[in-house]
């Protein structure tokens, strides 16, 4: 079956810790997102990535780091720079330059006290 | 830069009366236009999306939308709803040929009561 995997669904953290976001696809789709759910809020872009070893900042990027080492991986660091982590991460793939729209994952549930 | 207005944060229905979703987006170019559903705690998932061709496109399970160049909107409709249509919906917009980032309206929790 392919498709988009996060894991943890539900992460607790303190606050002061970095913490680890996983994003898997098996699509072989070029491009990844990630993006933070705050209700009321909709979608905002948090980061991108239409090639291995290569990303790009999205609207509200500070706080926040990715890697892209493998075309199926694009995992999330919230750092203790983030004033406000707690929030539904989604992250997304979608092939590049194909009009058709991004497939998302079942989102995490991070929660910071 | 787009931008997209969802005109209704909640919208309360009863089980099968019609429903209609509001979206306005705003872009200097051409853009494509997507339909999200996301039901509680899970992703999104697309339900339908305009690229070109008839203004008129439709989802398996009843909705539709129309693209609306002169008025730039995409609303959603549905004529029927069922309990299990209760889901938040967003509407989405990208650039025709341009980046592949979506930017998202604010979303419509659409409830639907018995």
């Amino acid at each position: 079956d392919g498709g988009i995997t996060q894991s943890p669904k539900y992460l607790f953290r303190k606050e002061g810790q970095n913490v680890t976001l996983s994003c898997e696809q098996n699509l072989n789709h070029d491009a990844m997102y990630w993006y933070r759910q705050d209700p009321g809020q909709g979608l905002r872009l948090i980061y991108y990535s239409q090639i291995v070893n290569d990303f790009q900042k999205g609207d509200i990027a500070e706080g926040y780091s990715v890697s892209r080492e493998k075309k199926e991986s694009f995992p999330l660091t919230v750092t203790s720079a983030q004033k406000n982590p707690t929030a539904f991460y989604l992250c997304a793939s979608s092939n590049y330059r194909d009009p058709a729209g991004q497939y998302f994952g079942p989102g995490t549930r991070l929660t910071v006290t | 830069a787009q931008s997209v207005t969802q005109l209704d944060s909640q919208v309360p229905v009863f089980e099968e009366a019609p429903v209609e979703l509001r979206c306005n987006y705003s872009s200097s170019v051409s853009v494509y236009l997507f339909w999200y559903v996301q039901y509680p705690n899970q992703g999104l998932q697309l339900l339908l999306k305009y690229l070109s061709g008839s203004t008129l496109v439709e989802s398996i399970n009843g909705f539709e939308a129309e693209f609306n160049k002169s008025q730039t909107s995409f609303h959603l409709r549905k004529p029927s709803v069922h309990i299990s249509d209760t889901a938040e919906y967003f509407c989405a917009v990208r650039t025709q040929g341009g980046s592949e980032k979506l930017v998202f309206g604010k979303g419509t929790k659409l409830t639907v009561n018995p």
